[in-house]
């Protein structure tokens, strides 16, 4: 079985400042990592991934994550926030392994940028 | 990227009424789709998985009967509430895979859909 625990309901931070999101996974078998972001009342929208190869893995919007597998961690960073960053944020892991491409999501990180 | 569209984006109903939310996947073949749910300020939890021409998987806990998965073809999925109450109330989302990124991981989902039971 997989898992997924995001620390953090909510974060605050103001424009310009770093964003971090963190995201820790448990699983058995090699995963496959994801973040994706949810705007109010629409679906969701893929950030990043990370499947194999290299561990930095760069997404839209400045959006970046490192898959440390010694941690268990896919921790989420911006460098500066800005305000159309004001979003929920999940984390989640399928196992790279099964063709089902099931996906387990962390509980969300709500995030909000001040002015 | 893939595109995965759902109607009705809102949708209010009486009590003991059923309503049909339709997923479709406009530019790719999808032999699978899943459903979640998402109650307010909450993760999605995965419903079933719809494959086309065959019976739906559900998770533990999640009634067949209230929530009737159609999977009649490869580009349309569709998700029956059942005699609703206000209890189904929630935000109901649906993904697919695209099959031609098989292995990739990646599901491409819905805009997402409304419903409000009175």
């Amino acid at each position: 079985a997989q898992s997924v625990t995001q620390l953090g309901s909510h974060v605050s931070v103001s424009e310009g400042a770093l964003v971090l999101l963190r995201c820790n996974y448990s699983s058995s078998v090699p995963p496959y990592l994801f973040w994706y972001v949810q705007y109010p009342n629409q679906g969701l929208q893929l950030l990043l991934k990370y499947t194999t190869g290299a561990t930095l893995v760069k997404g839209i919007n400045g959006f970046e994550a490192e898959f440390k597998k010694s941690e268990t961690s896919f921790h989420l960073t911006k460098p500066s926030a800005h305000m159309s960053d004001a979003a929920e944020y999940f984390c989640a892991v399928s196992d790279a392994r099964a063709a089902g491409n099931k996906l387990t999501f962390g509980g969300g990180t709500r995030v909000l940028v001040k002015p | 990227g893939a595109v995965v569209s759902q109607h009705p984006s809102r949708v209010i109903c009486k009590s003991g009424t059923s309503v049909k939310i339709e997923c479709r996947s406009l530019d790719f073949q999808a032999t699978t789709m899943f459903w979640y749910r998402q109650f307010p300020k909450q993760s999605l939890m995965l419903m079933a998985t719809s494959n086309e021409g065959s019976k739906a998987t559900y998770e533990q806990g999640v009634e067949k009967d209230k929530f009737l998965i159609n999977h009649a073809s490869l580009t349309l999925s569709t998700l029956t509430v059942t005699s609703a109450h206000p209890e189904d109330s929630s935000f109901y989302i649906c993904s697919a895979r695209d099959p031609r990124l098989a292995g990739k991981g990646e599901l491409f989902f819905g805009e997402g859909s409304r419903l409000t039971v009175l």
